[in-house]
């Protein structure tokens, strides 16, 4: 099974900064990585799949990057309704998430 | 606009036994492959089990693996998942998910989700 990391557990930032989350894995995927964003008593929402393509109406503040075990999810200017947690996913093997990072107001 | 709606959750026995329904509309449900995918409460995603868009292939995970059964009616726009030999750890919120075309195991849209208790 490939174990997916993410880092840091907690981020606090303001509105207006720049968010960047991390998600390790435990062996190469290629750039089958996905992020979702789920917020409180909701459904997980898809931001970003093969890594770093936006998924439909995902606005252009979301970005990602990375291949092979390390990858970043980038929000350039966080607004306020971006306060959510956020997983990682691969599918390069049967599918498996990251632990989350849950991204908090300063 | 795609809609997928999950229903059959409630309170079982260890041991039980219950069925989860997801009625899909809003695409052409026989053409993608659905999974279910869980949330323990408090905790992050688990994938469950995954099902092809017309049937022919069925996978687990190792967790639920000879205890749920994944499948599907298109005819009724409607995916289920039987689940036997329930315990305490298979507590969670249970979503369907529909995978993006040609099967690349990412989810891109979700139901409201359905919350399994298993209790004595």
């Amino acid at each position: 099974e490939i174990v997916l990391t993410q880092s840091p557990a907690t981020l606090s930032l303001s509105p207006g900064e720049r968010a960047t989350l991390s998600c390790r894995a435990s062996q190469s995927v290629s750039s089958y990585l996905a992020w979702y964003q789920q917020k409180p008593g909701q459904a997980p929402r898809l931001l970003i799949y093969d890594a770093s393509n936006r998924a439909t109406g995902i606005p252009a503040r979301f970005s990602g990057s990375g291949s092979g075990t390390d990858f970043t999810l980038t929000i350039s200017s966080l607004e306020p309704e971006d306060f959510a947690v956020y997983y990682c996913q691969q599918r390069s093997n049967w599918p498996t998430f990251g632990q989350g990072t849950k991204l908090e107001i300063k | 606009q795609v809609q997928l709606v999950e229903s059959g959750g409630g309170v079982v026995q260890p041991g039980g036994s219950l069925r989860l329904s997801c009625a899909a509309s809003g695409f052409t449900f026989s053409s993608y492959g659905m999974h279910w995918v869980r949330q323990a409460p408090g905790k992050g995603l688990e994938w469950v089990a995954f099902i092809r868009y017309d049937g022919s292939n069925k996978y687990y995970a190792d967790s639920v693996k000879g205890r749920f059964t994944i499948s599907r009616d298109n005819s009724k726009n409607t995916l289920y998942l039987q689940m036997n030999s329930l315990r305490a750890e298979d507590t969670a919120v249970y979503y369907c998910a529909k995978d993006t075309p040609d099967d690349r195991y990412y989810f891109d849209y979700w139901g409201q989700g359905t919350l399994v208790t298993v209790s004595s």
